[in-house]
């Protein structure tokens, strides 16, 4: 299993907090990603990072900032929580872009806005 | 605007028997396809994948078909499992690298 970690796991929190989700991963991989899982869309990219201090977004960014301190750690934060990011939000890496590759995802955090 | 499109969001087939996962896409451009499998509270894992330029992959029980003048791929499994029973995640990767999923497909398999 690749070594990717997330914290936490499970949090609710009230509308208009500001939430932020941890990636931790011991594989050294370039890339990092965030996606959120909703019924009815599948994974939707919301930012990624190609190295450190180098991001960019993703499909579904808006509401959602990220930083990239460290090569290990991706974090995804939500300035002021909306109910429209209940979600299931998974963090994944990859050790390269281009040729025959896969990204390797942790186990995800269920977050709920109330 | 959804590139990639899992049509069924659910299949039950029995143990033993063939399962078909079907998946379209629209751009043409994309150059590779995997698919994912995810147990509940868990993180998506790699199954397959296959490249633009072939049309069969073949790992075990598991084939991806790709017909790109139909832009079209499938997942068989054979036989199935009860294992097996999980949702089932087609992605694709675009000319950025990035990939795109469909919306899932819930396969269950009946002892």
């Amino acid at each position: 299993d690749a070594g990717i970690t997330q914290s936490p796991r499970h949090k609710v929190t009230e509308t208009g907090t500001p939430v932020t989700l941890r990636c931790h991963q011991t594989e050294n991989h370039r890339y990092m990603y965030w996606y959120r899982q909703d019924p009815g869309h599948g994974l939707r990219l919301i930012h990624y990072s190609y190295g450190v201090k180098d991001t960019d977004k993703g499909e579904v960014s808006d509401g959602y900032s990220v930083s990239r301190s460290k090569t290990e750690d991706f974090l995804l934060t939500l300035e002021s929580a909306t109910s429209s990011q209940t979600s299931v939000y998974f963090c994944a890496i990859s050790e390269r872009l281009a040729g025959a590759y896969e990204q390797y995802f942790g186990p995800g955090t269920r977050l709920t806005v109330t | 605007d959804q590139q990639v499109k899992q049509n069924s969001p659910s299949l039950s087939v029995q143990e033993g028997r063939i399962s078909i996962l079907n998946c379209d896409y629209t751009n043409s451009m994309f150059d590779y396809f995997l698919w994912y499998k995810k147990y509940p509270a868990e993180g998506p894992t790699f199954l397959i994948s296959i490249s633009s330029i072939k049309d069969k992959n073949e790992d075990g029980r598991f084939t991806v078909f790709l017909n790109k003048s139909a832009k079209h791929l499938s997942l068989h499994i054979v036989p199935s499992q009860p294992g097996d029973s999980a949702v089932y995640f087609c992605a694709a990767r675009s000319n950025t690298g990035k990939l795109i999923f469909g919306q899932g497909t819930t396969l269950q398999v009946k002892p």
